[in-house]
């Protein structure tokens, strides 16, 4: 099983700056399968980011993914105020799929 | 647009089995690609992919659950039925369904829509 280890678990920032979520895989993931995805509480989460880098549908360009192999990062700039929320990696590239634990991005 | 709704019991009791309906709109379960997953969270903790079933049938399992899990579809119903034997409270938890991502380039086993998940306890 590939486990993905995210860091850091919360990160502090203000509206207006760059967050950095790192997503760290324990084996390569095949084919870049992997996506990011946003839940605020009580709701079911969203998916942001496919195949590391494509944006889903009517995802802010703020949102940018990037990464290969074992290492995989999601970029926010310019943090809007609804963008604090929770985020997890997950992969597909190997069976079975599995996301990460989580990234809290809090004020 | 794309829709699915979770139903099933809330409370169920330990070694019981859960059975969860996804009843869904907006695709169809024949279409080359398709594929709906379930997936579950416990309280304050992680996603669990759980099971996978796809337009031809084939279906995937979490191997850590798999002895304990079934997941079905009524394409004339536009359901996928999941069905987990001997609960345990350790599967307290809010159970996704979700809508596999297709694209004109790309099949992937990402979601792109959820439902808005169903909550539940096991207990006695």
């Amino acid at each position: 099983e590939t486990a993905l280890t995210q860091s850091p678990g919360t990160l502090a920032v203000s509206p207006g700056e760059t967050a950095t979520l790192s997503c760290r895989a324990s084996q390569t993931i095949r084919s870049r399968c992997l996506a990011w995805y946003q839940q605020k509480s009580g709701q079911a989460p969203r998916l942001l980011i496919y195949g590391a880098s494509t944006r889903a549908t009517g995802v802010p360009d703020r949102f940018s993914g990037s990464g290969s192999g074992t290492e995989f990062t999601l970029n926010i700039s310019g943090l809007e105020p609804e963008d604090f929320a929770l985020y997890f990696c997950q992969q597909c590239g190997n069976s079975p799929i599995t996301f990460g634990q989580g990234t809290r991005l809090e004020i | 647009q794309i829709t699915l709704k979770e139903s099933g019991p809330t409370l169920v009791k330990p070694t019981e089995t859960l059975t969860l309906t996804c009843t869904f709109s907006g695709f169809s379960l024949t279409a080359g690609g398709a594929g709906v997953g379930w997936i579950r969270q416990s309280p304050g903790k992680a996603l669990e992919w759980l099971a996978f079933i796809y337009w031809n049938d084939d279906k995937r399992y979490n191997p850590s659950l798999e002895s304990r899990l079934t997941v079905t579809k009524d394409t004339s119903k536009n359901q996928v039925v999941l069905t987990m034997t001997g609960m345990d409270p350790l599967d307290t938890a809010t159970y996704y369904c979700a809508h596999r991502l297709t694209t004109v380039t790309m099949k992937v086993d990402v979601f792109d829509f959820w439902g808005h998940g169903t909550k539940v306890a096991v207990s006695s």
